[in-house]
């Protein structure tokens, strides 16, 4: 069965970095598009990133263009977001999501548990 | 970047009712790139729709989606406990992707 599985999620100061992973199983990982997703205490859904099935085309939010870097590893069968020069409203629970095929932004059929991430000196 | 509204922000409505709940884009998107979610507390988003209309696995027939352009609607026909949720649109359309802010259905 598809399962995703982030990591990496934690309490971080202000202007720190920090590094999210998702890890992939039960399915062909690098045939799929995959998307970070966030969610700030109480609040909506926020696209942040996606990432083409070869990691040759990366899209983002303008909210973290510049400062979040998404990338894939196929031969792990993992997911990153590089998150640098954190502000206290990128707190939120990071969730990876599986896309469409390849190239195809697509619905999320599939998501993973989420990953906490809290910004505060 | 394509801005999805939904309305209302709540609807309060008892189980066995029928519910319906909006999604205006301000541009038109294909309906090949329209999908529903469902949220409960603490829990990750399940994907109800996609291609605005299409049920997704294992997601009861009392679910429906329909509409095109910029209109799009979500029906529950008869409401079930289990019901009672958040729910999104989302785009896929172009990027930014986004997301609607979200309809809490709640019990009445």
């Amino acid at each position: 069965q598809v399962q995703l599985v982030e990591s990496g999620g934690g309490v971080v100061q202000p202007g720190r970095s920090l590094r999210l992973s998702c890890a992939a199983s039960g399915f062909t990982f690098s045939n799929f598009v995959m998307h970070w997703v966030r969610q700030a205490p109480g609040k909506g859904l926020e696209w942040v990133a996606a990432i083409w099935f070869n990691g040759n085309d990366k899209y983002y939010a303008d909210s973290v263009k510049g400062r979040f870097t998404i990338s894939r590893d196929n031969s792990k069968n993992t997911l990153y977001l590089l998150m640098n020069s954190l502000r206290a409203e990128d707190t939120a629970v990071y969730y990876c999501a599986r896309g469409g095929r390849h190239d195809f932004f697509g619905e999320s059929e599939y998501w993973g548990q989420g990953s906490l991430v809290t910004v505060s000196s | 970047e394509i801005v999805l509204t939904q309305s209302p922000g709540t609807l309060s409505l008892s189980p066995g009712e029928r519910a319906t709940l909006s999604c205006r884009a301000s541009q038109s998107i294909s309906s090949s790139y329209l999908a529903w979610y469902q949220q409960k507390p603490g829990q990750a988003p399940r994907l109800l729709i996609y291609g605005a209309s299409s049920r997704a696995t294992g997601i009861p027939d009392r679910f429906s989606g329909s509409g095109s352009g910029t209109d799009f609607t979500l029906t529950i026909s008869r409401l079930e406990p289990e019901d009672f949720a958040v729910y999104y649109c989302q785009q896929f359309g172009s990027s930014p992707i986004t997301f609607g802010q979200g309809t809490r259905l709640e019990i009445k």
